[in-house]
């Protein structure tokens, strides 16, 4: 069964500390994996695609890899402003636009 | 540029009522879809549209119908509302045909039924 699962399920780092957000994904093939951010009360906001392993985005202090198992969501010297909920999602090869699989994401809280 | 409107933003409705929840997008893409969000599930697909005129079944249809008559619109309808359809709806349209990238969300609907 095509499953994302995203850990950890809360993260809460100081202005400046580092960190990464996992998702991990078991699908029949892999045709995309897209990483979101969700601030509260909004819809996701698109950040990035991935489609084959080794692949690298980078987008201000973020930076998503990808694996044959999993993405990484790597977060450089965050700021208050990088708080939100990430979300990770996958298309599995072979399937319509309408077969995407989302994880239930990483609360991250940056204290100042 | 508006992007996904939604409205309407919050809703409250009493067991067996109905409602229509609309979602409009200015980008002309192609592919719109609804999916409802509960704390802890992430996002789950109600029902989608690839054109229209055409709708079709996501993962979670149940208690849904759907209708795309404008290539603008894409209306959700509630026939008769059940407590576990309290959630929040999120609209969504794509452009991108085969690979779903860069989709652009609405704003959301909280929906409670009580």
């Amino acid at each position: 069964e095509d499953q994302v699962t995203q850990s950890p399920e809360a993260l809460r780092l100081q202005e400046g500390e580092s960190s990464s957000l996992n998702c991990s994904y078991t699908v029949s093939g892999l045709r995309g994996l897209f990483w979101y951010r969700q601030d509260p009360g909004k819809g996701p906001e698109f950040l990035f695609t991935l489609y084959s392993a080794g692949e690298e985005k980078e987008k201000e202090r973020l930076k998503a890899t990808l694996t044959k198992k999993e993405s990484f969501l790597h977060i450089t010297a965050p700021k208050p402003e990088d708080s939100a909920t990430y979300l990770c999602a996958v298309q599995a090869s072979g399937s319509s636009a309408s077969k995407i699989i989302f994880g239930s994401g990483t609360r991250l809280s940056i204290r100042p | 540029n508006a992007g996904v409107t939604q409205t309407p933003k919050f809703r409250v409705l009493k067991t067996g009522q109905s409602m229509t929840l609309l979602c409009a997008q200015d980008m002309n893409h192609e592919y719109m879809y609804w999916y409802r969000q509960d704390p802890g599930m992430g996002l789950r697909l109600i029902h989608y549209s690839v054109g229209e005129g055409t709708t079709a079944k996501g993962e979670v249809p149940d208690g849904y119908n759907v209708s795309r008559l404008k290539k603008q619109n894409f209306l959700l309808g509630l026939e008769s509302a059940a407590p576990s359809q309290t959630s929040v709806y999120f609209c969504a349209s794509s452009y991108r045909a085969g690979v779903w990238t860069e989709a652009f969300f609405g704003q959301g609907t909280r929906l409670t039924v009580v």
